[in-house]
């Protein structure tokens, strides 16, 4: 079945560096990747998302990566805020597969 | 809109009991998911409703049922609740089940099993 690797599990930045977190899947077949932000307590919403024949998208400080042919694609935080700190999923395809989420902390 | 509205937000049931999960969303989505989410193991799909009148076990069913009422409704119950049950429940909804739209997720529900 369907299988989605994250790395890392938690990640600690100091405020103003970046942060990036990754993420590989197995089907070849997937053609769409958001990333999912869950702050303590609250549901996941979406930040960003990337359908397979696009191979970067920004908005703002966030961006995504596709590498289909590696398999993975990957979260890029520039210049980190406090109010970034909460818990980043990956998903794969629909009905979505997750990641078992990064846990971002900015240090002030 | 509310969005997508799911009751209780909080339940303690003992070893045994039966509950269901409500959840109504009001975005006139085709698509409707249930999922669990247990510390380290991130979102896992129980079920899912790609649309009314379809439902389909994802990767956790095992004690649990479903049941797309209507377009706005899919219900998710416990028959007899163990305590490895205990975990926090989201419903989600999407316009389109098949082509990757975004999907929105309620509150959650905290399900304790005793």
């Amino acid at each position: 079945g369907e299988n989605v690797e994250q790395h890392p599990s938690t990640l600690s930045v100091q405020e103003g560096d970046s942060a990036v977190i990754k993420c590989t899947y197995s089907d070849s077949a997937s053609n769409y990747f958001p990333w999912y932000k869950q702050e303590l307590g609250k549901r996941p919403q979406l930040i960003i998302d990337i359908r397979s024949n696009v191979g970067e998208k920004k908005d703002q400080r966030i961006a995504v990566t596709l590498n289909k042919t590696a398999k993975h694609f990957s979260l890029h935080i520039t210049e980190t805020q406090p109010e970034d700190s909460a818990v980043y999923f990956c998903a794969e395809n629909t009905p979505l597969v997750f990641g078992k989420g990064t846990r971002l902390s900015v240090i002030a | 809109n509310a969005g997508v509205t799911q009751t209780p937000k909080f339940q303690v049931l003992k070893t045994g009991q039966s509950m269901t999960l409500q959840c109504a969303q009001d975005m006139n989505h085709n698509s409707m998911y249930w999922y669990r989410q247990d510390p380290g193991m991130g979102l896992r799909l129980i079920y899912y409703s790609a649309s009314e009148g379809t439902t389909d076990k994802g990767e956790v069913p095992n004690g649990y049922n479903v049941s797309r009422l209507n377009k706005r409704e899919f219900s998710l119950r416990l028959e007899s609740a163990a305590p490895s049950q205990t975990s926090v429940y989201f419903c989600a909804s999407s316009r389109q089940g098949i082509s990757g739209n975004t999907i929105y997720f309620g509150e959650g529900s905290w399900l304790t099993v005793v």
